[in-house]
């Protein structure tokens, strides 16, 4: 069965700066992999996915993640952060064709941006 | 092109009543996904309807079932409500060539009393 396990559940960056959010996986096949973000009151937005292509994957909004296998880790950064980041993010993996749309979410990670 | 739309937006209902909350998929998608966000959690996976047929369950007891209907719209009904039934429902849908990205809806609030 697979999982995820996001580090940190609240993380406060200035505006411009780094925006590290971390994930690592745990699954008995390939994993799929996906961030999503989730501003007050609304659904889930796709972010960036890792489907056994590239394992730089760049996303939407300046994000991107790199999957590393040795590490079970798919990280979430952006350069720089802006006000409009503010929101809460989730990593999620699924096991492949047979498991798509059967997401396995993390915990989420809330993120401040301050000026 | 119209998104996921769902409703109620927010409803109240008492233990042990029954509830149904409703999704109507984005144009040409036909695999629903149902989710359940508990507060300050991530989704937890309920189940997921592809051409009218369950698709595949997550841990849910069988209270909670679903129906897809012809234009792929999707019922989920939850019976004997229980307090910790109280979260935020999420309707996701995708395209039958791409089910790895999947489009979500606003959700529904629902607490029970």
């Amino acid at each position: 069965a697979q999982s995820v396990t996001q580090l940190g559940s609240h993380v406060s960056v200035s505006e411009g700066a780094l925006v590290l959010l971390r994930c690592n996986y745990s699954s008995s096949v390939p994993p799929y992999l996906f961030w999503y973000v989730q501003y007050p009151n609304q659904g889930l937005q796709l972010l960036l996915k890792y489907t056994s292509a590239a394992t730089l994957v760049k996303g939407i909004n300046g994000f991107e993640a790199e999957f590393k296998k040795s590490e079970t880790s798919f990280h979430l950064t952006k350069p720089s952060a802006h006000m409009s980041d503010a929101a809460e993010y989730f990593c999620a993996v699924s096991d492949g064709r047979d498991s798509w749309g059967k997401l396995q979410f993390g915990a989420g990670t809330q993120v401040v941006v301050t000026p | 092109e119209t998104g996921v739309t769902q409703s109620p937006t927010h409803l109240i209902k008492t233990r042990g009543q029954q509830v149904t909350l409703r999704c109507s998929s984005q144009s040409g998608h036909n695999t629903v996904s149902w989710y359940q966000q508990a507060l300050g959690q991530g989704p937890q996976f309920i189940f997921q309807y592809y051409r009218e047929e369950e698709n595949g369950r997550g841990n849910f007891p069988p209270r909670f079932s679903g129906l897809q209907f012809p234009n792929y719209s999707s019922e989920l009904n939850v019976n004997a409500l229980e307090l910790d039934d109280s979260a935020l429902y999420l309707c996701a849908s995708s395209l039958p060539q791409s089910t790895d990205t999947q489009y979500f809806g606003p959700g529904t609030r629902l607490t029970v009393l």
